[in-house]
């Protein structure tokens, strides 16, 4: 199994440019989530599906937009890029909500300047 | 907003020390588990703790959730290199999300 995939590791934005991170699980976890982390702190939640067809706005929603039309893949889209979104955004897949065990992809490294 | 503090933000050490990170609340969480993450790489689940006032212990680190459900603490024994990372708290609580403290960065020097 590879767990979650995200692609790309690394990705520059000019302002007001706009592009698609991609979150691929293969563990056929329903919940899939968003999170980006400033750096030295903590995770905070962007959005979240609980299964195919399902999302929701978590923390720090704006700017974002998500899809989830297969188990699999959770896109993240980011709509005119500012520097504030600026960040490394982490995908993460669970079996189930509350204390099921998270499953973190490797992280993208946005710059948008 | 359920709010999560980790302290301290920053701990550097000798290998073989001691240590404990503290995650405090003033909200009350269902659950609340650690995870610790590496440069370059996503956190990674360490223990989930559920009962207040519960005890984990993993190898040398010793997990404490509070008797209110409110606050944990981590415990390393004799610190190792490889105990090197971002030590992040991250609880359960109301929309059944995890709602994740800012991280404690150790470093313990050979």
């Amino acid at each position: 199994n590879a767990g979650v995939t995200q692609t790309p590791k690394f990705r520059i934005l000019k302002i007001g440019q706009s592009m698609t991170l991609q979150c691929t699980q293969d563990m056929n976890h329903n919940y899939m989530y968003w999170y980006r982390q400033d750096p030295g702190m903590g995770l905070k939640l962007i959005y979240y599906s609980v299964g195919a067809g399902i999302t929701d706005k978590g923390e720090v929603p704006n700017g974002y937009n998500v899809s989830r039309s297969t188990t699999e893949d959770f896109p993240l889209r980011l709509e005119l890029a500012a520097p504030s979104q600026t960040s490394v955004y982490f995908c993460a897949s669970s079996y189930g909500g509350g204390s099921y065990e998270q499953y973190f992809g490797p992280g993208t490294r946005l710059t948008v300047t | 907003t359920q709010l999560l503090e980790q302290s301290p933000q920053f701990l550097s050490i000798q290998e073989g020390e001691n240590l404990t990170v503290y995650c405090n609340s003033s909200s009350v969480f269902s659950s609340l588990q650690w995870y610790r993450q590496e440069p370059g790489e996503g956190p990674v689940l360490l223990v989930t703790v559920v009962t207040g006032g519960e005890v984990k212990k993993l190898k040398r680190l010793t997990f404490q959730f509070g008797d209110a459900r409110k606050d944990s603490s981590l415990h390393i024994t004799a610190a190792q290199p490889g105990d090197t990372g971002l030590y992040l708290c991250a609880g359960r609580g109301a929309g059944n999300m995890l709602t994740f403290g800012g991280g404690t960065r150790l470093m313990v020097k050979p």
